[in-house]
């Protein structure tokens, strides 16, 4: 079965603090792909980040960074120097490599305060 | 419009009441997902189409739930009898193929509250 789990119900931080957001994840499939999305007060889910599985290398994009860990099953995401427009809750989700079907995590919800 | 829409916005039933939701994806978009998110919880699959094929139901919680996109592009989802437990924010997401690294756009989501 696959699971992703967030453990990290709320995180509160200062305005340019650097803030990483855990995730891990089960699963059986071999080839599988990681996302990050944030859902604003408005609603829609907003894609931020994407990994696949044969890939560990992490990566930094704009504020963003993440750090994949196959060993650990885990892919946890940074934001670095936060902003208060970042303030939302943030998803991890997992894909099989059949289809896009998405699997979340309960999130976490992130307040950056001035 | 350019992103995913849905409506109603809000929809207040009462319980026992028939309601359908509506989905327009982005045009051209083969594939066509429908979520249910709980207060608090992510969102949980409930089922998905490429175009008018209705490929996966495993997440309907019921039979009172039905979804249906019978041009391939816009799409209903459909509760009948409303119960308290359906309430609920209901996504719609549309993506450009059904490949697994290919990301999903979201629209707003209908806010369902059966009283």
């Amino acid at each position: 079965a696959q699971k992703v789990t967030q453990a990290q119900t709320e995180i509160s931080v200062v305005e340019k603090e650097d803030v990483t957001l855990d995730c891990v994840y089960e699963t059986r499939d071999t080839t599988y792909y990681l996302f990050w999305y944030k859902q604003p007060p408005s609603g829609e889910l907003v894609f931020l980040i994407r990994r696949n599985s044969f890939d560990e290398q992490n990566e930094i994009s704009g504020r963003y960074s993440w750090n994949f860990q196959k060993s650990t099953s885990s892919f946890n995401f940074t934001i670095t120097a936060s902003q208060v427009v970042d303030s939302a809750v943030y998803f991890c989700a997992l894909s099989g490599g059949a289809t896009n079907k998405l699997i979340f995590g309960t999130g976490t919800l992130l307040a950056v305060q001035p | 419009g350019a992103g995913v829409s849905q409506s109603p916005r809000y929809k207040v039933a009462k319980r026992g009441q028939d309601v359908a939701l509506r989905c327009d994806p982005i045009s051209g978009h083969v594939s066509l997902f429908w979520y249910q998110q709980a207060l608090g919880q992510g969102p949980e699959f409930l089922t998905y189409f490429q175009n008018e094929a209705q490929l996966d139901k495993s997440g309907l919680p019921s039979d009172r739930f039905f979804a249906e996109r019978p041009e391939g592009s816009v799409s209903t989802l459909k509760i009948q009898r409303t119960q308290q437990e359906d309430s609920a924010v209901y996504l719609c997401a549309s993506s450009p193929d059904l490949r697994g690294d290919t990301e999903a756009f979201f629209g707003q989501g209908t806010r369902l509250t059966v009283v």
